[in-house]
């Protein structure tokens, strides 16, 4: 049982907008401004998409939007591409004398 | 460009040992945090372990699946970082990914390497 809940699957058609939701506790998620969201395709590494709730590392599409509210990160992505179709983690920081917490993962799928 | 390569996995019976390195570059080794992570076959991540930086002690964190059994260090001079898995266990079967910390959590990941456990 993973730390972080997400919901296990997720779909859109392309050119939509879908969100992904991460709730966690006053412990993680929402006592810290420090969730990340990974994507991962089949056979490949993760890789950081969103850092700091919200913030875009060089190189990934606006199209990938992060937001927190309460206990709750949330992932939006918008004009869904078939690319777009992988499986999404998200991770949040919770506290110095933990090394963090990780969601279970959402599969995305594109329509 | 920061690389991050994993190495040693392979086919190991239970109970025996095996190590897999980290070797990186791109990035000052030694100012950052590193840790592993796996990914059993059509499971989700699973956090193993974190060693800090040196600056803040080097110490290390597991998870309670590999406590007592899974050491992480680091060599800074070479920049590499190793997760020692000893006493393995079918379960612990997966791709194994090694991690640079960027602000409280993983920004880089390596392409892993892949451990089976079997007789």
């Amino acid at each position: 049982q993973s730390a972080l809940t997400q919901p296990p699957s997720a779909s859109g058609s392309p050119g939509q907008s879908v969100t992904i939701s991460c709730t966690g506790t006053s412990s993680d998620v929402g006592g810290y401004n420090f969730v990340s969201w990974y994507q991962q395709h089949p056979g490949k590494a993760p890789k950081l998409i969103i850092y700091q709730v919200s913030q875009r590392p060089s190189g990934v599409p606006d199209r990938f939007s992060g937001s927190k509210y309460g206990n709750t990160a949330s992932l939006t992505v918008s004009g869904l591409q078939a690319e777009d179709e992988a499986d999404y983690y998200c991770g949040s920081y919770a506290g110095s004398n933990n090394f963090g917490v990780f969601g279970g993962g959402t599969k995305l799928t594109v329509l | 460009e920061v690389q991050l390569v994993e190495s040693g996995g392979g086919l190991v019976h239970p109970g025996r040992s095996l190590r897999l390195s980290c070797t990186t570059s791109g990035f000052t080794f030694g100012y950052y945090a590193m840790s592993w992570f796996r990914q059993a076959p059509g499971k989700g991540l699973e956090w193993v372990g974190f060693i800090r930086s040196e600056a803040y002690g080097g110490t290390t964190e597991y998870a309670a699946s590999v406590k007592g059994r899974f050491t992480i260090s680091r060599d800074d001079a070479r920049s590499i970082a190793y997760l020692q898995m000893n006493s393995l266990k079918s379960e612990d079967t997966a791709v194994y990914y090694c991690t640079r910390f960027g602000v409280h959590l993983p920004d880089t990941w390596g392409q892993g390497t892949l451990v089976t456990v079997s007789s």
